[in-house]
């Protein structure tokens, strides 16, 4: 089955660092997302990358698919940044599946 | 600009009680979920749906049911609720075999007493 695995399970920064979070997953991947869940349980989904790099404001990310990983590149965080990040990634036609997160919390 | 829409965000109520949670989009999307997110167990999927009168099972089906008679609608139904369904309950939908556009509602919290 569908295996997403994530790292560090738990991150803390002083405003104004910037941070790398890791997404490993398996080979049957094939829709790579990341999601922020804010601390009122909001989900937003930040970016669809199944390969390559995309980049929104300070957040960027890049998968290599073929090494069947990605990363999610925070720079200049802001307390406003804290919450959970979930990467996903399902087959054609299943449902996304979801690591179990890396909380983030950012201090001023 | 709300997208996904569910009908509660707090829910209190008895063991043995059917509760049916609610959830509609408005972006036209084929695809609906429903997950529930635990502490410590991060989102597990429990149903999904890729059309209207179709419906899949995910990871954690028992002892919920679906309903998807339109395809911006999509409910979950607890039979006969238990303490261990007390959880946040959140739907998304997405759009395509490549689930693009991925959105979730903004959860409910069900407490089952």
């Amino acid at each position: 089955g569908i295996q997403v695995e994530q790292s560090p399970p738990d991150l803390i920064l002083q405003e104004g660092a910037n941070s790398t979070l890791r997404c490993n997953f398996s080979d049957s991947v094939n829709n790579l997302q990341w999601f922020h869940q804010n601390p009122w349980g909001q989900l937003i989904n930040l970016f669809y990358i199944p390969s390559g790099t995309k980049q929104n404001g300070r957040l960027s990310a890049t998968t290599v698919a073929t090494e069947r990983y990605s990363l999610l590149y925070i720079s200049s965080s802001q307390t406003t940044d804290s919450g959970v990040y979930f990467c996903a990634g399902g087959g054609a036609g299943t449902a996304l599946i979801f690591g179990k997160g890396t909380t983030l919390s950012v201090s001023s | 600009d709300v997208k996904v829409t569910q009908s509660s965000r707090y829910l209190v109520k008895r063991t043995g009680e059917k509760v049916f949670l609610e959830c509609v989009q408005d972006m036209d999307h084929e695809n609906m979920f429903w997950y529930r997110q635990d502490p410590g167990l991060g989102l597990r999927l429990i149903y999904f749906s890729y059309d209207v009168k179709m419906k899949e099972k995910g990871d954690i089906p028992e002892g919920y049911s679906v309903s998807r008679e339109k395809k911006e609608r999509f409910s979950l139904i607890l039979e006969s609720a238990s303490t261990n369904q007390t959880s946040m309950y959140l739907c998304a939908s997405s759009r395509g075999i490549s689930n693009y556009g991925y959105t979730f509602g903004s959860g409910t919290r069900l407490t089952v007493v």
